[in-house]
């Protein structure tokens, strides 16, 4: 059965350094979304994306945050300067159309920034 | 300001008992709603989604019903066993794509 894949697993960094987390949606979903979980919260929304441009964003979306669409097959989210409370659980989601469709979710990449 | 709400937020049954899981949601204006599974540490898994337009939804020993009017969502499992132990979360998509996600409730189905 198809799945979302995401890359790396883990991921340490130090303070104000860049990270790029990895996914590969399934195949033939067209849209696509990042979430992160902080430990002991609730799972939140940060983006959705669809036709290669940002569709919806939450406040926590800021400008140290951007999506990109390189390939294919990848979607990528980039943290440019990294800071201390960006560390969660950041999982992908794919879903085939958006609004009324089970959305697909990867394993994760935890995120520890030190 | 749309909330989703899960409770309670923990539960302990001895094997065998069924499972009643409660969500509720502030707006009747929702395009759906998703249970999900989570295992400590891991990702989401999707166990059912309900239309807006339905009542209910089963696979397996899972039964999830909605009343959009009360803004409730209800998810039995039949039968528990410790194998269901996890993290049920449920998250509705309001009037727009995203999922908004209630905190869980962590289930400890006892040999």
């Amino acid at each position: 059965e198809p799945e979302v894949t995401q890359t790396p697993s883990h991921q340490v960094t130090q303070m104000g350094q860049e990270v790029i987390l990895r996914c590969v949606p399934i195949s033939n979903h067209l849209y696509f979304y990042w979430y992160r979980q902080i430990l002991g919260q609730k799972v939140e929304f940060l983006v959705s994306f669809y036709n290669n441009e940002i569709s919806e964003k939450s406040e926590i979306f800021d400008d140290q945050f951007s999506v990109e669409r390189p390939d294919g097959s990848n979607f990528t989210l980039k943290i440019r300067s990294t800071k201390l409370e960006d560390s969660a659980m950041y999982f992908c989601a794919s879903s085939v159309i958006g609004g009324g469709e089970t959305q697909y979710f990867g394993p994760g990449t935890r995120l520890l920034v030190l | 300001k749309q909330e989703v709400t899960q409770i309670p937020a923990a539960l302990s049954v001895p094997e065998g008992e069924n499972l009643v899981l409660n969500c509720s949601f502030t707006d009747s204006a929702i395009y759906n709603l998703q249970w999900f599974r989570q295992d400590p540490g891991k990702g989401l898994t999707s166990l059912l989604l309900i239309q807006s337009s339905q009542r209910e939804q089963t696979s397996g020993r899972l039964n999830a019903s909605l009343d959009k009017s009360s803004g409730r969502s209800t998810l039995y499992i039949a039968a528990s066993q410790p194998g269901d132990s996890a993290t049920y979360l449920c998250a509705v998509t309001f009037n727009d794509y995203k999922l908004s996600f209630g905190a869980g409730t962590t289930v400890t189905v006892r040999a």
